[in-house]
């Protein structure tokens, strides 16, 4: 059984077109994220969403929009893609530990989606 | 400087050997500390998280150092498996609830 799951795994598209990436997780986790790795392997938070409320958006142009209908999904989507949004993303997941303060522990992966924009 | 900070290496070193990656990270207040290790065109995966006092799993051990605000990560006995970019992350300020990854510092064992 996969805990966190991205699809497509794969996505090449042309400049200018609008595409979407879906994760699902099926851990019970209240907390989910999304990440970017670059060329250099640099990986970066988007977005992070807790309970279906976002609760950290960096600085990442509104081009790009995330969605969570409901705490076990995180959707992005993005619009008139770039080729500079050519990179590998991460969904990830984890369970909040509010009595204890600690927040963004162990988080578990999706396999994580290769866009290419042409 | 950067927020965490590694040596992105690589290290080539033979099977059997002991090898050690260090980390810094700029918030002295930062409370989670963790290793993940990350394989070729793969997800990052949890290798450890890193305690106070230091901890070990099998052949590997972390370190945690707050005065100088940096961890380690040693792997004694290197296998061939142990091969990949091993990612430092740091939470740096509970409030932001986020992590914040290091570049990864990779690693080449060698028969």
């Amino acid at each position: 059984d996969t805990a966190v799951s991205q699809t497509p795994k794969y996505l090449v598209t042309q400049m200018g077109n609008d595409k979407s990436i879906k994760c699902e997780q099926n851990l019970g986790h209240d907390t989910m994220y999304w990440y970017k790795q670059d060329s250099k392997k640099f990986l970066k938070i988007m977005f992070s969403y807790n309970n279906k409320e976002l609760i950290i958006n960096e600085t990442v142009p509104n081009r790009f929009s995330p969605k969570s209908p409901d705490k076990a999904h995180l959707n992005l989507h993005i619009n008139s893609l770039e080729l500079g949004d050519s990179a590998v993303y991460f969904c990830a997941s984890s369970q909040d530990r509010l009595t204890s303060g600690r927040f963004g522990d162990t988080q578990y992966f999706g396999p994580g989606t290769r866009l290419t924009v042409l | 400087r950067k927020e965490v900070e590694q040596d992105p290496g690589p290290f080539n070193v033979p099977e059997g050997a002991t090898v050690a990656f260090n980390c810094t990270y700029s918030n002295s207040a930062s409370q989670s500390f963790f290793w993940y290790r990350q394989d070729c065109r793969k997800e990052p995966k949890l290798l450890m998280s890193v305690y106070s006092s230091g901890n070990e799993d099998g052949r590997f051990t972390a370190q945690l150092n707050r005065a100088s605000q940096y961890i380690s990560l040693l792997i004694r006995d290197s296998k061939l498996s142990d091969s990949a970019t091993y990612l430092c992350v740091v939470n740096l300020d509970t409030g932001r609830r986020a992590l914040t990854f290091g570049s990864g510092t990779r690693l080449q064992v060698q028969p």
